[in-house]
């Protein structure tokens, strides 16, 4: 049972454009979220986070929102640079600090 | 801080045999997580430890796998016997407990079983 789900493998953007990652998840006790970057043959990286009590939280080029009552959470990065190109993960917990469950990953590719 | 250790970096085993995987956590985190990541699942939770005591096993594939950490700056996730179905990559990472960072992940162990 996946609890937290990407649909899309893979998002091809034009530098400069907006990119748009979305997630989805079943579990109305999850109350964290957060998104993770990962390059290939490194471990993935902290990104972004939002907590259940907010809906979007800003960090430079990259914004999440969360829609609570949809279950949806997406990451906004504007404007979208080739070194953006890695697969994002988001993952949620019931807590913060908690065990997180991460989503299949989608492949972000950024276009020169 | 060197960040979370890993290794090896890379595992060719023959199936049947045993493999250990090796973690060693960020000075001070009280949390240990590891994960395996496979292209249809993503990121599985295997296993994760609270100030060294197994907290949540229910990832645990089934009884080939096993984890300890016998104190807080080491970890080791151990198959035997390994399966050619065993073959991800395995993350080890860390976390303090109500950190809004989330976790570091190590660099990762890319298993092959053949």
């Amino acid at each position: 049972d996946q609890q937290v789900k990407q649909n899309s493998p893979s998002l091809s953007v034009q530098e400069g454009r907006i990119s748009i990652l979305n997630c989805d998840y079943t579990n109305s006790m999850f109350d964290y979220f957060l998104w993770y970057k990962k390059y290939p043959a490194e471990g993935p990286t902290f990104l972004i986070s939002i907590s259940s009590i907010k809906d979007k939280n800003e960090d430079g080029r990259f914004t999440v929102f969360l829609n609570k009552s949809a279950k949806h959470l997406s990451l906004h990065i504007v404007p979208s640079q080739p070194g953006d190109s890695a697969v994002y993960f988001c993952a949620a917990s019931g807590v913060r600090g908690g065990k997180l469950i991460f989503g299949q990953g989608t492949e972000l590719s950024v276009k020169p | 801080d060197a960040g979370v250790i890993q290794s090896p970096r890379h595992e060719v085993t023959e199936m049947g045999q045993e493999v250990t995987l090796r973690c060693k956590p960020i000075s001070g985190h009280n949390s240990l997580f590891w994960y395996r990541q496979t292209m249809m699942r993503g990121l599985e939770l295997l296993i994760y430890f609270n100030n060294n005591v197994p907290i949540d096993d229910s990832g645990m594939p089934e009884d080939r796998f096993s984890a300890k950490m016998p104190n807080a700056s080491f970890s080791t996730l151990k198959i035997q016997p390994s399966e050619p179905r065993d073959s991800a990559v395995y993350f080890c990472a860390s976390s303090f407990s109500s950190s809004d960072y989330g976790y570091t992940f190590g660099s990762g162990t890319r298993l092959t079983v053949v």
